[in-house]
């Protein structure tokens, strides 16, 4: 099991444009949460998804919507990137709201 | 709202010396607190949590809810503790199962 898997690694944007991540979970695991960690801060709650509904949302605009597949995996969409918008892009996974498990993350960078 | 501190960005420490790295939280119900770390070109992961009440790569934390604490310690640190340490707390249950809030993040070095 290659565990949490996210792609692309790295991806860069322009300001406006739309973009679309995607994340692989652990076997087994059913619940995905995403993350934005901004340069020097922790990770900050996007939303989580449970059986292809979302279930949890943090602060963050509409520009930040997401889905969730019945094979689990997911997808993070952001809609009219601002600059601001630049981070690495943490997806969870976990059985239920227990343990939560990383992948590597994306790192976004809009121009 | 919830809430996590760690007044430390930076913490430096020699080897053999003992480690602790603070956090403090703030939430309105029963909270789970977790530690996780990040160490050089890999992913997070989780180190501990309190419910397990478990030592893991000798590193413990005790919750304080009168002081709304959850500090990690390490009575002897090692170099290859050198890494990221982030707090974490989510609800217990209710609408914050689940949804981890992080603190800013402490980075340990462990000098030879």
């Amino acid at each position: 099991d290659a565990g949490v898997t996210q792609s692309p690694t790295h991806l860069i944007k322009t300001r406006g444009q739309q973009v679309t991540l995607r994340c692989s979970p652990k076997s087994g695991h059913d619940t995905v949460s995403w993350y934005q960690q901004a340069l020097g801060q922790g990770p900050q709650f996007i939303f989580q998804y449970y059986e292809e509904e979302e279930r949890q949302r943090g602060n963050f605009p509409d520009r930040f919507s997401g889905h969730q597949f019945p094979n689990y995996s997911s997808e993070l969409n952001v809609n009219a990137l601002l600059l601001g918008d630049s981070a690495l892009y943490l997806c969870a996974s976990s059985m239920g709201a227990t343990r939560q498990y990383f992948g590597p993350g994306t790192r976004l960078t809009v121009t | 709202a919830q809430r996590v501190t760690q007044p430390e960005k930076l913490l430096s420490v020699f080897k053999g010396a003992p480690v602790e790295l603070k956090c403090n939280y703030s939430y309105s119900g029963s909270p789970e607190l977790f530690w996780y770390v990040q160490y050089s070109r890999q992913r997070l992961q989780l180190l501990l949590r309190h419910i397990s009440r478990e030592s893991i790569k000798g590193f413990t934390a005790d919750l304080n809810k009168g002081e709304t604490s959850f500090h990690l310690k390490k009575p002897f640190a090692q170099e290859e503790d050198s890494a990221m340490y982030y707090c974490a707390l989510s609800g217990a249950g209710g609408t914050s199962y689940g949804k981890l809030t992080f603190g800013q993040g402490t980075i340990l070095t462990v000098h030879p």
